[in-house]
């Protein structure tokens, strides 16, 4: 079955430290997003991409970095620049005006 | 900018109680309109979506949403709501094509027996 796939679904990072977040699409979709949620909050988009090896920053991009070598793939880097790490993280896909298609998604805290 | 508004930040119905569930966007041209639905530590399934055409529109799991214009609104119902219906709703708006989507922060239902 065609989807989006997120791991891991739990990560813990160390103060200091970077983390990647694994996004992987079977779904042939252009677009590709990193969303983070906190509490009481909504989505708030950290980065997309419409296209290979092109992306763009979202509302809050400070503290992270991504990369789109491959259409099926969108990994995002937390940085240890970021400094409220602690949240949901939540990558999706779309194709032209369908909506979006999310993952289940990876909980990330600082220990 | 554009932008959406739940106002209702928690809603508690009775198990076949009716459902509605209110959404304000503002948008400065017409907007592609969605409902998502979110299990806890789960991420977001679509529920339905508005481009154009009938203002009416049908979802999966028994849901509709009305788009008003004159409103700005976008209200989600259900005619009687169950017990799985119990999850956290967020309305979005976009611009269609691959233009980032704007979520609201969500409306969290609690369904009673």
């Amino acid at each position: 079955d065609g989807g989006i796939t997120q791991s891991p679904k739990y990560l813990f990072r160390k103060e200091g430290q970077n983390v990647t977040l694994s996004c992987e699409q079977n779904l042939n979709h252009d677009a590709m997003y990193w969303y983070r949620q906190d509490p009481g909050q909504g989505l708030r988009l950290i980065y997309y991409s419409q296209i290979v090896n092109d992306f763009q920053k979202g509302d809050i991009a400070e503290g992270y970095s991504v990369s789109r070598e491959k259409k099926e793939s969108f990994p995002l880097t937390v940085t240890s620049a970021q400094k409220n790490p602690t949240a949901f993280y939540l990558c999706a896909s779309s194709i032209r005006g369908v909506g979006y298609t999310f993952g289940s998604g990876t909980r990330l805290t600082v220990v | 900018a554009q932008s959406v508004t739940q106002p209702d930040i928690h809603i508690t119905v009775s198990e076949g109680a009716s459902l509605e569930l209110r959404c304000n966007y503002s948008y400065g041209a017409t907007p592609y309109l969605f409902w998502y639905v979110q299990s806890p530590g789960q991420g977001l399934q679509l529920l339905l979506k508005y481009f154009s055409g009938d203002t009416l529109v049908q979802g999966i799991k028994g849901f509709e949403a009305e788009f008003k214009r004159s409103q700005s609104s976008f209200n989600l119902r259900k005619p009687s709501v169950h017990w799985s219906d119990a999850a956290e709703y967020f309305c979005a708006v976009g611009s269609g094509g691959y233009q980032k989507v704007t979520f609201g922060t969500g409306t969290k239902l609690q369904v009673i027996p």
